[in-house]
């Protein structure tokens, strides 16, 4: 089964400053992978997915970047955080029958101060 | 547009009583419908779906749903609530657009009392 490895676990960070969360999953290949965000402990936002390597589709207009280097490796980056980035980010992974829910990691927390 | 509601920010029930989290969702065509359930500070966790078949799905830890078309609803429901249910429970529905994405509700607390 899938395992989905998302580092650091929190992170604070000042205004301004930049940004780079890694997702990484193991037990699958050429997965679909997504960062999704929450804000406030409740909802959960879809910023970017990727269907294969160096392949990214943004959702809303943000901050934020996100690229995929290697077929199991998903990153989220900003080159100047702002506030309003602050947030849990979770990453999840698809692959299989087109029954399969997502899979997530653990996330990260994010205080941008 | 695709979304779902949850409408009912908080729901507080004792341990052993049955509990329901409401989803009611709106999207064209077949719905794929998920849950999940969120510990603090974790990630999601893959309760149950509906896909097709039988409108009474069960899944994971004792829970169930069931699934109305007429009403567009998919609610969670477990018969005897454990305080170690409490956590935060989202509906999902599959977003037809393609490319497995998932259209997520607000959530919904749940608070089991001993």
């Amino acid at each position: 089964s899938q395992t989905i490895h998302q580092w650091p676990a929190t992170l604070v960070q000042p205004v301004g400053s930049p940004l780079s969360l890694e997702c990484t999953v193991e037990g699958t290949s050429n997965p679909n992978l997504y960062w999704y965000r929450q804000a406030a402990g409740r909802g959960l936002q879809l910023l970017f997915y990727s269907v294969g390597i160096g392949q990214i589709s943004s959702e809303v207009p943000q901050n934020l970047s996100a690229s995929r280097p290697q077929d199991r490796q998903f990153i989220l980056s900003s080159k100047k955080l702002l506030l309003s980035d602050s947030g849990f980010y979770l990453c999840a992974s698809y692959q299989g029958g087109g029954n399969s829910p997502l899979h997530f990691g653990n996330g990260t927390r994010l205080t941008v101060t | 547009a695709q979304s779902v509601a949850q409408p009912e920010d908080q729901v507080n029930v004792a341990e052993g009583n049955p509990l329901t989290v409401k989803c009611t969702y709106s999207v064209s065509g077949n719905p794929y419908l998920f849950w999940y359930v969120q510990y603090p500070n974790r990630g999601l966790q893959f309760l149950l779906k509906y896909i097709t078949g039988d409108n009474l799905v069960k899944g994971s830890y004792g829970f169930e749903a069931e699934f109305n078309k007429s009403q567009t609803s998919f609610h969670l429901k477990k018969p005897s609530a454990l305080v170690s249910d409490s956590a935060l429970y989202f509906c999902a529905v599959r977003d037809t657009g393609g490319y497995n994405k998932l259209i997520f509700g607000a959530g919904t607390r749940l608070a089991v009392h001993p």
